[in-house]
């Protein structure tokens, strides 16, 4: 069964900080792979996704992710976060046509000002 | 605002007791998807609804049960509760097949005391 790694549970950032989150997932077909974030109390909300194509995807707010098929990858980097970052951020894989989202164990992001 | 609605926000009942979470999806998505997010486990996929019928089954517990309607919207039902079944529950929805993201509502924050 597919399965999603993140690397960092607990992240700690300064403003203006660049931010690489790690992610990695197990499955050998074809994926498609998504960031979620989830601000405090809110509900999950999408911040970018890859289907196909360009293996660099930009998302809202400045995020993007990097596809690296050989390593199974999917990092999310910013290269200035901001207080307002705060939050939890979730990478999620689907395969097949009826996009059943396996999540990874989510990493919570605390930016200081 | 996602377009996914979850009644209600916030639940509490006590243990053996069962309770009903309502979803409704955003206009024209024919998937809905139910997820339990606890501090412990995380964000854990539990049935997938596509057009009335179940299309995925995951981490659902037997005394777990959910249908989809045929105006599309589901019920998670919930019965014999246990203290461990509180949790943030989670319904999303996406539109027919393809590659597409899940939208998330808000989420029903059900207490077990």
């Amino acid at each position: 069964a597919q399965s999603v790694s993140q690397h960092n549970h607990h992240v700690i950032l300064s403003e203006a900080a660049s931010l690489e989150l790690g992610c990695n997932y197990s499955y050998g077909g074809t994926v498609n792979l998504f960031w979620y974030v989830q601000y405090p109390g809110q509900h999950l909300q999408l911040l970018l996704k890859y289907f196909s194509g360009d293996p660099l995807v930009k998302g809202i707010k400045g995020f993007e992710a990097e596809f690296i098929k050989s390593k199974f990858s999917f990092n999310l980097r910013k290269p200035s976060v901001q207080w307002s970052d705060t939050a939890e951020y979730f990478c999620a894989v689907t395969t097949g046509g009826y996009n059943k989202l396996i999540f990874g164990a989510g990493t919570r992001l605390a930016v200081h000002p | 605002d996602s377009g996914v609605t979850q009644t209600p926000k916030h639940l509490i009942t006590a243990t053996g007791q069962r309770v009903t979470l309502r979803c409704s999806p955003r206009s024209g998505d024919l998937s809905v998807y139910w997820y339990q997010q606890s501090l412990d486990q995380g964000l854990q996929f539990l049935i997938q609804y596509y057009n009335g019928e179940e299309r995925a089954k995951g981490n659902i517990l037997e005394r777990f049960s959910a249908q989809q309607f045929p105006d599309l919207h589901s019920e998670l039902n919930l019965s014999s509760l246990e203290l461990g079944d509180s949790a943030l529950y989670f319904c999303a929805s996406s539109p027919p097949p393809g590659n597409t993201e899940a939208f998330f509502g808000q989420g029903t924050r059900l207490t077990v005391v």
